[in-house]
This record gives C-alpha cells, structure tokens and sequence, in this order.
C-alpha cells in the first residue's frame, strides 16, 4: 500500500529552527509537496521538490532523498505565525497526490 | 482575486438527505479534485476531473457523484448522506497534474445526523 509518515505534532519556540520529516511508500513517485494548513482554512503550497536536494524559499527549505524515500521541512526563524499544520504529500505514478496527516506545529513565546 | 470558491462553508443534514456542494473557480484550470479531511487522517481524494464533461473516481468515490459541465465549476453530490460522510471537503483545481501545486478553497464543513 501506499503510507506518508509524519510526525503528530511538535513544539518549537519563537525565533528558533524546527525540522519536520516526512517519510514515504508510495507506488512510483512524481515529485513531493508541502503544504501549510492553518486550523480551520485551507491548505496552501510551500514547496515542491522532484530531485534529491535541497530547495530554499526564504525562511522556509525543503529537502529530498528519493533513494531513502525522505524529506523535511526545514522552518528559520519561527514566527508566531507559522502555527499552523504542515502537511506532505507525494504524486504518485498516476500524478494522485498522496497526502501525509499533518504535523501540527506549536510555536511558544 | 477569487480562485477557488466552495458554497456552502457550512452545512448539517439529516441522515438519507441529499445536499450538492459547489465549486468555482476563476483560473482556468483545466484540473478539480475534490476531497475530504477527517480527524488523523490525511487528505483523500473523492473525484476529480481532467477537463470539462470529464470525470474519475478517486480514492474514497462510494456514496458521492461529481458533474463538470463547464469547465469553472465542479459539483460534489451526496445522494442518501449517511454519519460516516460527516467531515470536510475541499476542493482544488490545478492548470495541469504535474509540476504545478493545486490550489485549494476554503472549504465545506459537513455534519451529517
């Protein structure tokens, strides 16, 4: 079967660095997406990654090893603002977006 | 600025009432997907669509039928609603099903009693 693995949740503080993995079985694969999702709203695209390697969009990164099947999610300087769940999802062979639960991500004061 | 728009945001039925949830969108996408989000669980896609007059099943299409008559809007509909369908929907459209990322309403909250 197909299986995206995140973790629940995780508790940062403001201003630090905070990692979110994200592992992944899936039947063949087209490419990985994150997404942050804010309680109640809908999601919204942070970041795509299709080779191995490292993509960075300002204080957000996102990383890739398709031969282990990883990636993460890397957030600088954490504002208060990015509470909020961050959810990874990878295209399969039929380019259906398989999609992770979601890390809920708590940013304290 | 609209995007994607979902009517209505909230709605509570009756077990075996029918309801249709709506969807437009402003971008000419090609692609709509409509999907449901439950508690610990992640997104599953419902139907979706390739283009206008075109529908497919997703992962999760049993008790639920999609309609794409033109090309800017895509209906969900729930014949008989049942507890299990309780949940909520979201749709998404995107201008093809490869690179580019989908992009997604604000969603239906459903409550079915």
């Amino acid at each position: 079967g197909q299986n995206i693995d995140q973790p629940t949740e995780m508790t940062a503080t403001e201003g630090a660095i905070v990692q979110i993995n994200c592992t992944y079985q899936t039947s063949g694969f087209n490419g990985l997406f994150w997404y942050q999702q804010h309680a109640g709203e809908a999601p919204t695209f942070l970041s795509y990654n299709v080779l191995d390697g490292l993509e960075e969009k300002g204080r957000f990164s996102s990383f890739l090893s398709r031969s282990k099947g990883y990636s993460y999610l890397l957030l600088k300087e954490l504002q208060m603002k990015d509470s909020a769940s961050y959810l990874c999802a990878v295209q399969d062979s039929n380019y259906q977006l398989i999609w992770g639960a979601g890390t809920k991500l708590i940013i304290k004061p | 600025n609209a995007g994607v728009t979902q009517t209505p945001k909230f709605r509570v039925l009756k077990t075996g009432q029918s309801m249709t949830l709506l969807c437009a969108q402003d971008m000419n996408h090609e692609y709509m997907y409509w999907y449901r989000q439950d508690p610990g669980m992640g997104l599953r896609l419902i139907h979706y669509s390739v283009g206008e007059g075109t529908t497919a099943k997703g992962e999760v299409p049993d008790g639920y039928n999609v309609s794409r008559l033109k090309k800017q809007n895509f209906l969900l509909g729930l014949e008989s609603a049942a507890p299990s369908q309780t949940s909520v929907y979201f749709c998404a459209s995107s201008s093809d099903r490869e690179v580019t990322p989908q992009h997604f309403g604000d969603g239906t909250r459903l409550s079915i009693l």
